[in-house]
């Protein structure tokens, strides 16, 4: 166990819906990072938070939204999902910084149909 | 543009073999660091290693080292006497900070290496 909860696991949504992933960093862990990993993208970076506030943009579509709560657990809400967005969504979390790597999560498993 | 190359898209190697998965990274900077995650057929991304580019002496972990070659601008890790259980695709990344990312860590496609009995 790596620390870092998502939930949930897998998620099979039809094309058009709204959906929410979840996020909890690993305790003292203020820094949460999302990620989209497919197949022919790869892992590519989408948000960071940094204790509540959006820190760096990487490749996130307009439909997709994220946030961090006080208690600093994270959420990326993908909206309007299209069979592209079937990917591995990761978030990961970190003590220092990107300088000294993060912790991932298991990884949620989105699938659209 | 700063960026880490892993030319070797898949490997394949039989148990008890070494294999040495490839990383280089162009830069202008004369120290920086560089890290390794694994990633499993479970798909989990597991921390391996961050690297000091100043740090002349290989670093070993069990089976696992890794090395750095100035003179090639590469960071490579060897798996001595590969298991099944290596199997995994592994990425090399650079430094976070470059315009795109803020200070995020941007990943490669990786390497796959399959280890069969």
């Amino acid at each position: 166990d790596s620390g870092v909860t998502q939930t949930p696991k897998h998620l099979i949504t039809a094309t058009g819906q709204r959906v929410t992933l979840r996020c909890s960093p690993r305790s003292g862990d203020l820094s949460v990072y999302w990620y989209q990993q497919s197949l022919d993208q790869g892992l590519q970076f989408l948000i960071q938070y940094y204790n509540g506030e959006e820190r760096a943009k990487g490749n996130i579509l307009e439909r997709f939204s994220a946030q961090q709560f006080p208690d600093l657990h994270s959420e990326l809400n993908l909206s309007s999902l299209e069979l592209g967005d079937s990917a591995l969504y990761f978030c990961a979390s970190s003590t220092r910084g990107a300088y000294y790597g993060y912790t991932f999560g298991s990884g949620t498993r989105l699938t659209v149909v | 543009a700063q960026k880490v190359t892993q030319a070797q898209t898949e490997i394949s190697v039989v148990e008890k073999e070494d294999v040495t998965l490839d990383c280089v990274y162009e830069t202008r900077d004369t120290t920086y660091y560089l890290f390794w995650y694994k990633q499993p057929p479970s798909g989990e991304l597991v921390f391996l290693i961050r690297r000091n580019s100043f740090d002349e002496q290989n670093e070993i972990s069990g089976r696992y080292s890794w090395n750095f070659q100035k003179s090639t601008s590469s960071f490579n890790f060897t798996i001595t006497a590969s298991q099944v259980v290596d199997s995994a695709v592994y990425f090399c990344a650079p430094p976070p900070g470059n315009s795109n990312s803020g200070y995020a860590l941007n990943f490669g496609k990786g390497t796959s290496l399959l280890v069969t009995p």
